[in-house]
């Protein structure tokens, strides 16, 4: 296995524009998570998967933002018409279920989304 | 609510040197915790992962402890050296919730 990929890696896009990232998480991992990072700051949740359920969304999460994970696999995280605020890096995780007691979590390299 | 605080925010030391890194937490009924590294404008890097039951963890110059009762971990770094240069985080994991994190640590190591 070659751990968590993330693709794209880098995005640009114009304000308004549609953009869909992808997540393919380690095989054996039934958990996927998807987190925010602004300059400066730690990764902030967003959102997490147990095999294809969502299970948990935060707030930040707002209605232009919605995530998938349809077959228990790999997952997409579609932002709606964007704004400037939305430039961050989006970065997904996976984990087993025990993940949370067990052997941790696993990142992926992280998609850098810049809104102009 | 869970926070994480890291201390320092940055921190620059002369090659060779040995440093610790702070994180702290405020509930301290954690399951695990886990020390990151990030390279500039990259991923992160998973260093070591302390389970609720342990006390610390070792992985080449890296030693990781964990205080429950107290609330705290500290990252020790043994003869730094440039390419150690990166930010740090720390994140924690509580019943029901994934990761939270500090806002890191930035460090700058100089030859």
């Amino acid at each position: 296995d070659t751990g968590v990929s993330q693709d794209p890696r880098h995005k640009i896009t114009k304000r308004g524009q549609n953009v869909t990232f992808r997540c393919d998480p380690i095989s054996e991992h039934n958990r996927l998570y998807w987190y925010r990072q602004t300059l400066g700051q730690g990764p902030e949740f967003l959102t997490y998967f147990q095999n294809e359920a969502q299970l948990e969304k935060s707030r930040l999460l707002s209605d232009r933002f919605s995530a998938e994970r349809p077959k228990g696999s790999f997952s997409t995280l579609e932002i709606q018409r964007t704004e400037q605020g939305d430039s961050a890096m989006y970065l997904c995780a996976s984990s087993n279920r025990d993940g949370e007691r067990g052997n941790g979590y696993t990142f992926g390299s992280g998609t850098r989304l810049t809104v102009v | 609510k869970q926070e994480v605080t890291q201390i320092p925010a940055a921190l620059s030391v002369p090659e060779g040197e040995n440093l610790v890194l702070n994180c702290s937490f405020t509930d301290s009924a954690i399951y695990n915790l886990q020390w990151f590294r990030q390279d500039p404008g990259k991923g992160l890097t998973s260093l070591l992962l302390i389970q609720s039951s342990q006390r610390e963890q070792t992985s080449g110059r890296l030693n990781a402890s964990l205080d429950k009762s107290s609330g705290r971990s500290t990252l020790y770094i043994a003869a730094s050296q440039p390419g150690d240069s990166a930010t740090y985080l720390c994140a924690v994991t509580i019943a029901g919730t994934a990761l939270i994190f500090g806002k890191g640590t930035t460090l700058s190591v100089s030859s």
